[in-house]
Parts: C-alpha cells; structure tokens; sequence
C-alpha cells in the first residue's frame, strides 16, 4: 500500500532530452509538490498544486511544467534538460487545514535524475 | 537571512549519548513544524511534528519557542541507528502560500559505537 508513488526511480539521458516524472498518492490529500534536491542534500520546494490549481512556483526555469491532471495526481515534465538538472527530484503531498496548518509531508521514495 | 536555519554539521557521539538540534525560522507567523530525518539515499520521513506545549517520543523529545523562533530536538540514549540527516521544517505561515513548506539544510548525526 504505497501511500506516494513516483516512476521512474532512476533516470540517465542526455542534455537536450525531454522527459517526465509521475507521481500519485493515495493518501487523500489535496495538495501536493515537487521538492528538488542537489548534490548538496538541499531540499528546495519546486511546485505545489492544491486540487490540481497550481499555488507554488518557485523561480523554478520554464523548462520544467507540472501537470496535475486530477489531485492524486502530479506529473513533471523537463524540457532541454541540462547538466544543472541532475538531482534526487521527490514528489510529496500534504493536507493543508484552513489555509495555516499543514499535517505532514509524506514523500516518494524519490527520482534520481542523471543528465550527461 | 534563511527561512530555516540549523546548526551545522556533523555530529558525531558516542552511543549512549545525549545529542540536541536546534533550528531558528524567520516566518513569525508559522504554524505547523516538523522533524524529519532522511537516511542516505533515501525520502524524508517523519519523525515528529512539535506542537506549541512540546512533545516527547521515546527517545525523542521536540520543543518549540515561538517569542524565539526556536525548535530544538533532543535525541537520548543515541543507537547506532540514529544515524541519519534530521531535517527541520516548517510552514509558511498565515494564508500559508499554499501550504508550503520549508526545509532546513539539515544536520548529520553519526552514532559510533
């Protein structure tokens, strides 16, 4: 009973590629995000939709698109992926309770994304 | 100044030992914080929200200081397997902005026998 799931787990392309990570919950929540995190072990929020209405981006290039076809559902999408992108790329989702409290993140086991 | 900050790392003790974290936040108006801790190569998971009263779990005990901004977490009778990064998070605050939700960079704790 995977509560997050995100496919695929490891990612290797080239720079130039497209490519896409999904991800659904089946926790119930209604939001959920897109967290990067480098080399440095940083987790920095990317995204994050809010009954598939997007509420947070981050300064994030447009080169990546989310997509939130239904809210168990968040998918990301890199265009022209470059060097710069490789990183442990998570997908988390939340219950956000009258605007000011959030019960806890819980996270896919994460996408590793190698671009050469 | 960031959002949230913690002590840097790493920290290595003895098993056995006694071990406190603290974290500092910017966003007066937070309202929901987190202990996270991440093994290597692995998602964050949770280890404990900290409420306003404080909270213990276990070993575990999480304290929050709103006048300061100030969560700590005290780690005691360390095992070897407490070895992790423990991340500190928090919200943002009134009207939320979504529900996001902001990590610190993280400490690393190294347990030796």
């Amino acid at each position: 009973d995977t509560a997050v799931s995100q496919t695929p787990k490891y990612l290797v392309t080239q720079m130039g590629n497209d490519k896409s990570i999904k991800c659904e919950q089946n926790l119930g929540h209604d939001t959920m995000y897109w967290y990067k995190q480098d080399s440095k072990k940083f987790l920095k929020i990317m995204f994050s939709y809010n009954n598939k209405e997007l509420i947070i981006n981050e300064t994030v290039p447009n080169r990546f698109s989310p997509k939130s076809p239904d809210k168990a559902h968040l998918n990301l999408h890199i265009n022209s992926l470059e060097l710069g992108d490789s990183a442990v790329y998570f997908c988390a989702s939340s219950q956000v309770r009258t605007g000011d409290y959030n019960s806890p993140l819980h996270f896919g086991n994460g996408t590793r994304l190698t671009v050469t | 100044r960031k959002e949230v900050e913690q002590d840097p790392g790493p920290f290595n003790v003895p098993e056995g030992a006694t071990v406190a974290f603290n974290c500092t936040y910017s966003n007066s108006a937070s309202q929901s914080f987190f202990w996270y801790r991440q093994d290597c190569r692995k998602e964050p998971k949770l280890l404990m929200s900290v409420y306003s009263s404080g909270n213990e779990d276990g070993r575990f005990t999480a304290q929050l200081n709103r006048a300061s901004q100030y969560i700590s977490l005290l780690i005691r009778d360390s095992k070897l397997s407490d070895s992790a990064t423990y991340l500190c998070v928090v919200n943002g605050g009134k009207y939320n902005q979504g529900g996001k939700l902001i990590f610190g960079q993280g400490t690393e704790l190294s347990v030796k026998p």
